[in-house]
């Protein structure tokens, strides 16, 4: 069956521009999570939704990041006036479990912001 | 607060060799522990987990895993290596009880495997 999905795949911004991540899980899948991965790092966790309820945001690193699942299902990251740190690999990951550390990932977008 | 320590960065194995790929974690209650492997251009994928059942704890492509409470080591084998594994390793540890959701990742090692 189909995965987890991200679009686009590549994102180039110019800094202070705004950009908006798409992920679609698995389908009927409840869980779903965000990471965002440095060049050369691993994973950071950023932000959970158990289905249409954002649970735990306390991995975003600044009020410019904002992610929404309004119907439960497809998922949007939003950074708003991109910084140059803002250049990662941004992971989407869905569960069909609640709270569930086990998770199917995305292949991710890469952002660079210039 | 949980963490996992990936000790080498880089490894290098030729093809029909064995795999040693080290992590140490820090933990303060019991941990779940986990190793996902990470190719080019596609997805995190689970290789196996360690949830307080079994020490020694397979995983898919031959890949196993044994959890060693005394020395707070999961250190990641392969009797024999193959061109296939070339990928980038990254060992878990899960957050806590409350929030067992929220993975924390290892920097990650990255396995090269000679002809």
């Amino acid at each position: 069956g189909a995965g987890v999905s991200q679009s686009p795949r590549y994102k180039v911004a110019k800094r202070g521009q705004d950009v908006a991540l798409r992920c679609d899980p698995i389908s009927g899948h409840v869980s779903l999570f965000w990471y965002q991965q440095a060049l050369g790092q691993g994973p950071e966790f950023l932000t959970y939704f158990q289905n249409e309820a954002q649970l735990d945001k306390s991995g975003l690193p600044s009020d410019r990041f904002f992610a929404e699942r309004p119907e439960g299902s497809v998922s949007t990251l939003k950074i708003q006036r991109t910084q140059q740190e803002d250049s990662a690999v941004y992971l989407c990951a869905s569960s069909p479990l609640l709270q569930a550390y086990e998770q199917y990932f995305g292949p991710g977008t890469r952002l660079t912001v210039t | 607060a949980q963490s996992v320590t990936q000790l080498d960065s880089h490894v290098s194995v030729s093809e029909g060799t064995p795999v040693l790929l080290r992590c140490n974690y820090s933990s303060s209650y019991s941990p779940s522990l986990f190793w996902y492997v990470q190719h080019p251009n596609k997805g995190l994928q689970l290789l196996l987990k360690y949830t307080s059942a079994a020490t020694l704890v397979k995983g898919i492509n031959g890949f196993e895993a044994e959890f060693k409470k005394s020395e707070t080591s999961f250190h990641l084998t392969k009797p024999s290596a193959h061109m296939s594994d070339a990928a980038e390793y990254f060992c878990v540890v899960s957050d806590g009880e409350d929030s067992s959701y929220k993975l924390i990742f290892g920097s990650g090692t990255r396995l090269l495997v000679r002809p």
